[in-house]
């Protein structure tokens, strides 16, 4: 079956760096999403990821390993705002979206 | 980057009674939209497909008799509630996907807070 994999919750210090984790197991792969969602609003996009490799933008950053089947978030210099939920989602042979059940980041000052 | 407006982002309404919620592509042609439902503290849950001009694919364990999908434009896909119970209060979000794009990438409306008395 189709799965995704990811820690229910995290807790980080402000100004800190945390790591969010994601395996999955597909019918095929075209891609794995990260999308962040704060509380009571929609899911907004961060990142795609179709290559091995890190991919880098501004204080988040993704990677990807096709031969693992795993990929993670790396959020740098946290800020009070980074807290929210952050869903891991990957792309099956039909491009049909497999959703993780997200892991809820809790950022401390 | 694309956009997506969904509407009515809050709605309230009594036990029996029909709501129906809109999803627009303002900027983009959208062949596919999504519709989620998203109970609180929970992830998305994928209620059904909708392609313009055919019938919706619904995820199972969805009723397609009580929730409508009509996607009748590129632009627009409408989701109706019907006869709504206070079990049905949720959130529900659509997302679209750009008709000329292979990636997957999906662009998320607002979301609707619908609250059955």
């Amino acid at each position: 079956g189709q799965n995704i994999d990811q820690p229910t919750e995290m807790t980080a210090t402000e100004g800190a760096i945390v790591q969010i984790n994601c395996t999955y197991q597909t019918s095929g792969f075209n891609g794995l999403f990260w999308y962040q969602q704060h509380a009571g609003e929609a899911p907004t996009f961060l990142s795609y990821n179709v290559l091995d490799g890190l991919e880098e933008k501004g204080r988040f950053s993704s990677f990807l390993s096709r031969s693992k089947g795993y990929s993670y978030l790396l959020l740098k210099e946290l800020q009070m705002k980074d807290s929210a939920s952050y869903l891991c989602a990957a792309t099956d042979s039909n491009y049909q979206l497999i959703w993780g059940a997200g892991t809820k980041l809790i950022i401390k000052p | 980057g694309a956009v997506v407006s969904q509407h009515p982002s809050r709605v309230i309404c009594k036990s029996g009674t029909s709501v129906k919620i809109e999803c627009r592509s303002l900027d983009f042609q959208a062949t596919t939209m999504f519709w989620y439902r998203q109970f609180p503290k929970k992830s998305l849950m994928l209620m059904a497909t909708s392609n313009e001009g055919s019938k919706a694919t619904y995820e199972q364990g969805v009723e397609k008799d009580k929730f409508l999908i009509n996607h009748a434009s590129l632009t627009l896909s409408t989701l109706t509630v019907t006869s709504a119970h206070p079990e049905d209060s949720s959130f529900y979000i659509c997302s679209a996907r750009e008709a000329s794009q292979d990636t997957g990438e999906l662009f998320f409306g607002e979301g609707s807070r619908l609250t059955v008395l």
